[in-house]
């Protein structure tokens, strides 16, 4: 089955800065990967996908890169501010086949003003 | 709308007791999952569902059962529950179309086995 690696686990920035968070996948076959943020006590938001026929999607201060060959995935977040601070994680699926997200492990990103 | 909304918020079990915990989902949603949160473990699957009346097991079913006797409610059980599953629960769902594989999760159970 699908296997979703997330690196780093933790990341401080200064306000301002880029983060930057690598997921790489193990399913060939995986088409679909979301990015989701989590608050304290909350559930996780999806933030923002990209399917595997586009190699990168932009969102305002967020953008998603794809590398199919090398199965992997990246969230770039620019100009962070501190509301970005929670816990965001990758995800892949199989999407039309119905499976369920794998999702990797988290990264919490910490933003100090 | 309401969204998925998940009961109860909170529980405390002793080793043993059997509970269930309710998700409901307003937006006609066909898939429904549902996740345990772990501390550095993420998000992962114990059960799910693609339709009214089906289940299939995820990545950590052992434990658990699961039901979906109507569309837009999916139960998670525990018939005797063991502090290993102390964790946040997590439900999930999503629509079946193709236009949108996002899903729009809960807010949570807070499950705590002493």
């Amino acid at each position: 089955g699908e296997n979703v690696e997330q690196h780093p686990s933790t990341l401080s920035v200064q306000e301002g800065d880029s983060a930057v968070i690598k997921c790489t996948y193990s399913d060939s076959a995986s088409n679909y990967f979301p990015w989701y943020k989590q608050e304290l006590g909350k559930g996780p938001q999806l933030i923002i996908d990209i399917r595997s026929n586009v190699g990168e999607k932009k969102d305002q201060r967020i953008a998603v890169t794809l590398n199919k060959t090398a199965k992997h995935f990246s969230l770039h977040i620019t100009e962070t501010q501190p509301e970005d601070s929670a816990v965001y994680f990758c995800a892949a699926s199989i999407a039309q086949a119905g499976t369920a997200l794998i999702f990797g492990k988290g990264t919490t990103l910490s933003v100090s003003s | 709308n309401a969204g998925v909304t998940q009961t109860p918020k909170f529980r405390v079990l002793k080793t043993g007791q059997s509970m269930t915990l309710l998700c409901a989902q307003d937006m006609n949603h066909e898939y429904m999952y549902w996740y345990r949160q772990d501390p550095g473990m993420g998000l992962r699957l114990i059960h799910y569902s693609v339709g009214e009346g089906t289940t299939a097991k995820g990545e950590v079913p052992d434990g658990y059962n699961v039901s979906r006797l109507k569309k837009q409610n999916f139960l998670l059980g525990l018939e005797s529950a063991a502090p290993s599953q102390t964790s946040v629960y997590f439900c999930a769902s999503r629509t079946g179309g193709a236009s949108n594989y996002g899903y729009t999760f809960g807010s949570g159970t807070r499950l705590t086995v002493v």
